[in-house]
């Protein structure tokens, strides 16, 4: 079945640091893949997503691109602040029903 | 607009006890979404209701029932709480098929002793 396989964390970063949190899934066809961020207390928001093949996501600075080669998703951020402190999923829908997530890095940004 | 709204945000129970979760959105979407959130496991779906009257089975099923009680609401039901269904539980909707993007509750913690 599809998996998503994200880095385990915590990531810990200093503020203006530069981030990058891999991503990699297992899947049959041409999923759609997805970045999620949940702040603490919150339930999950979308960030990016990208939905063929070399596409790029964006979304507050953050940017991930399809890579079908090699099977991956990396969410990059050039710059990161202490607001970006928060838990990211890495997920995929593969034209059904469901979400298949990753499992969640946790990001801390010390100013 | 609320969005996506789920009560309660926090409940104890003791094992064998039941309860309902509820959810609803004001959205007008036509799909809407059970998860657990367990530790180091990402999030994992119970149930899902692509349209009102129907519902299906998602990862990890046992244990729990649903409703869609109209557009609007998707309730999650345990008839009888088990320590293992300690967990953080969300909502979500989205307007179409296949999962685009899905909008999500602030989730309901509950724990069962």
């Amino acid at each position: 079945g599809d998996s998503v396989t994200q880095m385990e964390g915590p990531v810990t970063l200093s503020e203006e640091a530069f981030l990058t949190i891999n991503c990699t899934y297992t899947a049959t066809g041409y999923p759609s893949l997805f970045w999620y961020v949940q702040y603490p207390g919150e339930g999950l928001q979308l960030l990016l997503k990208a939905t063929k093949a070399d596409d790029k996501g964006s979304n507050k600075g953050f940017e991930a691109t399809y890579r079908k080669e090699t099977t991956s998703f990396h969410l990059e951020k050039g710059s990161v602040q202490v607001s970006d402190s928060a838990v990211y999923f890495c997920a995929l829908n593969n034209a059904g029903n469901m979400l298949t997530f990753g499992g969640g890095t946790r990001l801390m940004v010390k100013p | 607009n609320a969005g996506v709204t789920q009560t309660p945000k926090f409940q104890v129970l003791k094992t064998g006890q039941s309860m309902t979760l509820q959810c609803a959105q004001d959205m007008n979407h036509n799909s809407m979404y059970w998860y657990r959130q367990d530790p180091g496991m990402g999030l994992r779906l119970i149930y899902y209701s692509a349209s009102e009257g129907t519902t299906d089975k998602g990862e990890v099923p046992n244990g729990y029932n649903v409703s869609r009680l109209n557009k609007r609401e998707f309730s999650l039901r345990l008839e009888s709480a088990a320590p293992s269904q300690t967990s953080v539980y969300f909502c979500a909707s989205s307007a179409i098929l296949p999962a685009n993007e899905q909008f999500f509750g602030p989730g309901t913690r509950l724990t069962v002793l």
